[in-house]
């Protein structure tokens, strides 16, 4: 295990398609994260679960937007009937529940709606 | 509420020289973190250096050191002999202590290109 791993790192959809994105974090990390960034601008933060547990979900974007983690491990991201406006760069991060430790980014996944 | 303001969108530094990203930031908590995080063309986003707002000394990271002042809640990030690998968006972000959850929020980024 090297990293948090993002898939799929790109995804073209249209307008009013159902997506889903995985995110996999460091195997030892009982934290995992999702944020969404827009172009040019920093990572938002979204929702977050400590093991299978999602402790914040008031910053999803809409009720169109969910995220599971089943078995506390990988993670994913459903947004439903897509707008052009959810076309962002979505990012997962894990880290461990010690104080304010690192928090590992992955490489994200590309969403462009059309 | 915590807001993080990177002011200077676009940055470019000589390969060798210095260079400085300011970041400014609001928050009515006493204890806190403070991080610089860097996100290089297509790839993912990792951390530069870390500041606890406790600590009164700078934190330094080989060639990366910020300037923390708390009471100006100022915390830019200097990169001393820079490199072509430092180009790259720096985001500067922030955990407040009474943040359960550890979510970061983030500044809107400064994009350094570094020139040979």
């Amino acid at each position: 295990d090297t990293g948090v791993s993002q898939d799929p790192r790109h995804k073209i959809t249209k307008r009013g398609q159902n997506v889903t994105f995985r995110c996999d974090p460091i195997s030892e990390h009982n934290r995992l994260y999702w944020y969404r960034q827009t172009l040019g601008q920093g990572p938002e933060f979204l929702t977050y679960f400590q093991n299978e547990a999602q402790l914040e979900k008031s910053r999803l974007l809409s009720d169109r937007f969910s995220a599971e983690r089943p078995k506390g491990s990988f993670s994913t991201l459903e947004i439903q009937r897509t707008e052009q406006g959810d076309s962002a760069m979505y990012l997962c991060a894990s880290s461990s529940y010690r104080g304010n430790t690192e928090a590992f980014f992955g490489q994200g996944t590309r969403l462009t709606v059309v | 509420a915590q807001t993080v303001t990177q002011s200077q969108p676009e940055m470019s530094v000589q390969e060798a020289e210095t260079v400085t990203l300011s970041c400014t930031y609001d928050t009515s908590e006493n204890n806190y973190y403070l991080f610089w995080y860097k996100q290089p063309p297509s790839r993912q986003m990792i951390l530069v250096i870390r500041q606890e707002a406790y600590k009164q000394q700078n934190a330094t990271e080989n060639r990366f050191s910020v300037n923390f002042q708390k009471a100006a809640k100022s915390f830019s990030l200097k990169i001393s002999d820079s490199q072509l690998g430092d180009t790259a968006m720096y985001f500067c972000a922030f955990i407040g202590a009474n943040n359960a959850g550890n979510m970061l929020t983030f500044g809107g980024g400064t994009r350094l290109m570094v020139k040979p």
